[in-house]
């Protein structure tokens, strides 16, 4: 079975410094893809960053980058030079890629950041 | 292009009554998902569906819960005889047909709509 964990419930951040926020996963399809996405105070879910098993290169994304370790089951999200407009929550999620792919993803708990001021 | 479009954005219900949500895809995605959030929680999976047709629904709870995506019109998830355990945020996400190529679309993300909010009283 898939799980994904989140185990920062909230993290603070000062404005125009860089945050990770923490993802770990486990599974035992050999592929797969990892996803952050951001849910602000008003609800919405909006895509970040997607990272295929496969990729050889961590994905970046503008200010995100996906800190990606396979042998570890990690997927940090590392935003750099935080603007107030990145408090929201943070969901890390993944899927099962390949044959017999739904495509439904699994989501962790999530962490919610604070940038200040 | 339009987003996902979810409608209403919220939704009150006595228990007992019936509420229908929809889901507009963005145009051109053939593949659609419904997901729900209960408070302080990530999102659960409920079910995939493709025009006329449900692919996945794992997650969806064995009775009062049903959805559908005709060949004209949007998707809609039903939850018939609602109780206060339905209260949760419902959202639904479309992705392009797998296998499209070039950029997103072949990693085929899925895109959300803003939820409805689903109040039970």
């Amino acid at each position: 079975a898939q799980k994904i964990t989140q185990t920062q419930p909230g993290m603070f951040v000062q404005e125009k410094e860089a945050v990770t926020l923490d993802c770990t996963y486990d599974t035992s399809d050999p592929s797969y893809g990892l996803f952050w996405y951001k849910q602000p105070s008003s609800g919405e879910m909006i895509f970040l960053i997607y990272q295929g098993s496969y990729d050889q290169q961590n994905a970046t994304e503008g200010r995100y980058s996906l800190n990606f370790q396979k042998a570890r089951k990690s997927a940090n999200l590392v935003i750099s030079a935080s603007q107030l407009g990145d408090s929201a929550m943070y969901f890390c999620a993944m899927r099962r890629e390949g044959s017999g792919n739904t495509g439904k993803l699994i989501f962790g708990q999530g962490t919610t950041l604070q940038v200040k001021p | 292009n339009a987003g996902v479009m979810q409608n209403p954005r919220h939704l009150v219900r006595r228990r007992g009554q019936e509420a229908r949500l929809r889901c507009s895809p963005v145009k051109g995605h053939s593949h659609v998902y419904w997901y729900r959030q209960l408070p302080e929680e990530g999102l659960k999976f409920m079910v995939y569906l493709q025009k006329e047709n449900i692919i996945d629904e794992s997650g969806m709870p064995k009775e009062r819960f049903s959805a559908e995506f005709p060949k004209e019109g949007p998707s809609i998830l039903r939850i018939q005889q609602v109780v206060r355990g339905d209260s949760a945020a419902y959202f639904c996400a479309s992705s392009p047909p797998f296998g499209t190529s070039g950029g997103a679309m072949a990693k085929n993300i899925q895109y959300f709509g803003a939820g409805t909010r689903l109040s039970v009283l």
